[in-house]
């Protein structure tokens, strides 16, 4: 069974903070994607990194899929409070399975 | 309506009941998921369905029974739940039965299993 490890589990900075969250597998991913739960709703797909290397940016969000498609980072530069959240990355394995696993999230707090 | 829609969005059960959950995704996408969310857990895959064919179950116990009539609406019907069933359970659907698109999520049902 492939697993997702996040980290931190949980993070807790101030209104203007940059961070970056950790998604480390030791098996190998065709394609990874992070989402974004808020509380009470489901999670909403942010990006999807497919290319070894590969950075997508999304407004203040940046995205880096790791050389060898094993890990994954999520930068957010200037925290705003509406970044709180649980942050899930999601990936599907190599050998052609077409399940998505998660790992556990980062429950990311953004204080005014 | 658009999206995928979730109903009820908060169900208390006994462990005697019989109840069913409900989504109904208005996108055409042509798979559906039933996700398990506990706390201190991965979301969990329970059952995947494409062309409303059931196409994955995994390892679910059979007191939860999915139903897919046709490829807009999925039903989860629950029975002699028990306590540790409680969580959010999470619809999502798909454009094909393939992760690669992404899912979109429904706001879940939250379950409680007194």
């Amino acid at each position: 069974t492939q697993l997702l490890e996040q980290s931190p589990q949980f993070l807790s900075i101030q209104e203007g903070e940059n961070l970056t969250v950790y998604c480390n597998s030791s098996s190998v991913f065709s394609s990874l994607q992070w989402y974004r739960q808020e509380p009470g709703e489901g999670p909403v797909l942010l990006v999807t990194v497919v290319t070894g290397g590969e950075v997508k940016k999304l407004k203040r969000l940046t995205f880096q899929f790791g050389d060898a498609r094993k890990d994954s980072s999520l930068h957010i530069t200037a925290a705003q409070p509406g970044d709180t959240g649980l942050y899930l990355c999601a990936g599907t394995d190599q050998g052609g399975s077409e399940k998505l696993v998660f790992g556990k999230g980062t429950k990311l707090t953004v204080n005014p | 309506e658009t999206g995928v829609t979730q109903t009820p969005r908060h169900l208390v059960m006994g462990m005697t009941n019989k109840k069913s959950l409900k989504c109904e995704q208005h996108l055409g996408h042509n798979a559906m998921y039933w996700y398990k969310q506990s706390a201190k857990k991965p979301l969990e895959l329970m059952f995947v369905y494409n062309f409303k064919e059931q196409t994955e179950n995994n390892s679910v116990p059979s007191r939860f029974s999915p139903e897919c009539p046709n490829s807009s609406h999925l039903f989860l019907h629950l029975h002699t739940l028990q306590p540790e069933d409680s969580a959010l359970y999470l619809c999502a659907s798909s454009p094909e039965w393939t992760a690669n698109y992404g899912y979109t999520f429904g706001s879940g049902t939250r379950l409680t299993v007194v």
